[in-house]
């Protein structure tokens, strides 16, 4: 099955830096990668996505970017603030994939100190 | 606001009880999901269901069982857990499988 490493698992960053996360993952079948942010005590939130057909994409303060080939795709924030604080999962899933759905990597725990 | 609905929100159960877990979403979604979340932890996918077929983590134990009754339910049925069994189940539903999951709140589990 797919085997998803993030790293780190905690990233602290002022105010108003940008941060950045990565993600490796195994199966090169896998054509689709979440990016989920999920505050204490709450459900995990879809923040942006990308497939692999799609080398970056970009949403306001939130930019993903995929290498196909080095099987590893990244989390980046700009302009990082207060309510950005969360724990960030990036996931993997393969098409048709059964069981497998979605694989997630352990978790950045992002905290944005003023 | 989620657009997938689960009942109850919190839950504590005795070892020897059986309960029900409750999913509904009316997005049109052709797949459905449970995962499993420990503190701390990424969610683990246990079962999908994909335009009615049945999907299973193998390792998740019998003591779990899915139900499916229609396309916008799903159900988790417990009987006999463990105290490691406590955590938040968290249930998803997507278009079909390879598009974006959206997550309900989750129901949080205790087992005594």
């Amino acid at each position: 099955g797919e085997n998803v490493e993030q790293h780190p698992s905690t990233l602290s960053v002022q105010e108003g830096d940008s941060a950045v996360i990565k993600c490796t993952y195994s199966d090169s079948a896998s054509n689709y990668f979440p990016w989920y942010k999920q505050e204490l005590g709450k459900r995990p939130q879809l923040i942006i996505d990308i497939r692999s057909n799609v080398g970056e994409k970009k949403d306001q303060r939130i930019a993903v970017t995929l290498n196909k080939t080095a099987k590893h795709f990244s989390l980046h924030i700009t302009e990082t603030q207060p309510e950005d604080s969360a724990v960030y999962f990036c996931a993997a899933s393969i098409p048709g994939g059964g069981a497998d759905g979605l694989t997630f990597g352990k978790g950045t725990h992002l905290i944005i100190q003023p | 606001d989620t657009e997938v609905t689960q009942t109850p929100k919190h839950l504590v159960m005795g070892m020897t009880n059986k309960k029900s877990l409750k999913c509904e979403q009316h997005m049109g979604h052709r797949a459905m999901y449970w995962y499993k979340q420990k503190a701390k932890k990424p969610p683990e996918l246990m079962f999908v269901y994909s335009y009615e077929k049945l999907s299973i983590n193998e390792s998740v134990p019998s003591r779990f069982s899915p139900e499916c009754p229609n396309s916008s339910l799903l159900n988790l049925h417990l009987h006999a857990l463990q105290p490691e069994d406590s955590a938040l189940y968290l249930c998803a539903s997507s278009q079909a499988q390879g598009q974006p999951q959206h997550f309900g709140d989750g129901t949080r589990l205790s087992i005594l």
